[in-house]
């Protein structure tokens, strides 16, 4: 079956600097690859999406890349801000199965 | 709309009881999920439905657990009996016409099972 997984676990990165969370995945099927966001305490709540006949997607501070060759796929973040620390998951979708990363905790120090 | 709605929020019961979990999601919206949540385990998919019949149940725990969609605009979950490595947060989700579509997650059920 699909194996997913996200690198880092966790990272913590100081307000304004960038932060890189990288997802891979095994089955070549997949080709849907949105991310969500999940705050402390709240429901997870998608962030961006990338399907893949599609390299980069970009929505102001976040962007996401797509290799779909090597089978990972990147979350970017820019000008990290405090309210930008939450879990963030990716997923992998494919026709018949949407599967969930273990989730990267994003920590932004003021 | 107001969202996917999930009761109870919070529910507290002793091992070996009965928890039904109830859920409503989006006006047509065709897919349902329900997940669940915990600090070792993340968030794993039990079920889902699409048009209110069940596609993928691999990731039912075990029999102690069902699910039913009797129509497009109600679900729920039932733990029978239930046991303390129940407890976590169950999150309902419903998308639109393909599996590819946004999931928007209720607010979820916090369950401790005593």
């Amino acid at each position: 079956g699909e194996n997913v997984e996200q690198h880092p676990s966790t990272l913590s990165v100081q307000e304004g600097d960038s932060a890189v969370i990288k997802c891979t995945y095994s089955d070549s099927a997949s080709n849907y690859f949105p991310w969500y966001k999940q705050e402390l305490g709240k429901r997870p709540q998608l962030i961006i999406d990338i399907r893949s006949n599609v390299g980069e997607k970009k929505d102001q501070r976040i962007a996401v890349t797509l290799n779909k060759t090597a089978k990972h796929f990147s979350l970017h973040i820019t000008e990290t801000q405090p309210e930008d620390s939450a879990v963030y998951f990716c997923v992998v979708g494919s026709y018949d199965k949407v599967i969930f990363g273990p989730g990267t905790s994003l920590s932004v120090i003021p | 709309d107001a969202g996917v709605i999930q009761s109870p929020r919070h529910e507290v019961t002793e091992m070996g009881q009965e928890v039904t979990l109830r859920c409503k999601p989006i006006s047509g919206h065709d897919y349902l999920f329900w997940y669940r949540q915990t600090m070792m385990r993340g968030l794993e998919l039990l079920i889902y439905f699409n048009n209110n019949v069940p596609i993928d149940d691999s990731g039912m725990p075990e029999d102690r657990f069902s699910a039913k969609m009797p129509n497009a605009s109600f679900s729920t979950l039932k733990i029978q009996p239930s046991e303390p490595r129940d407890s976590a947060v169950y999150f309902c989700a419903s998308s639109g016409t393909s599996d590819y579509n946004e999931q928007f997650f209720g607010p979820g059920t916090r369950l401790t099972v005593l």
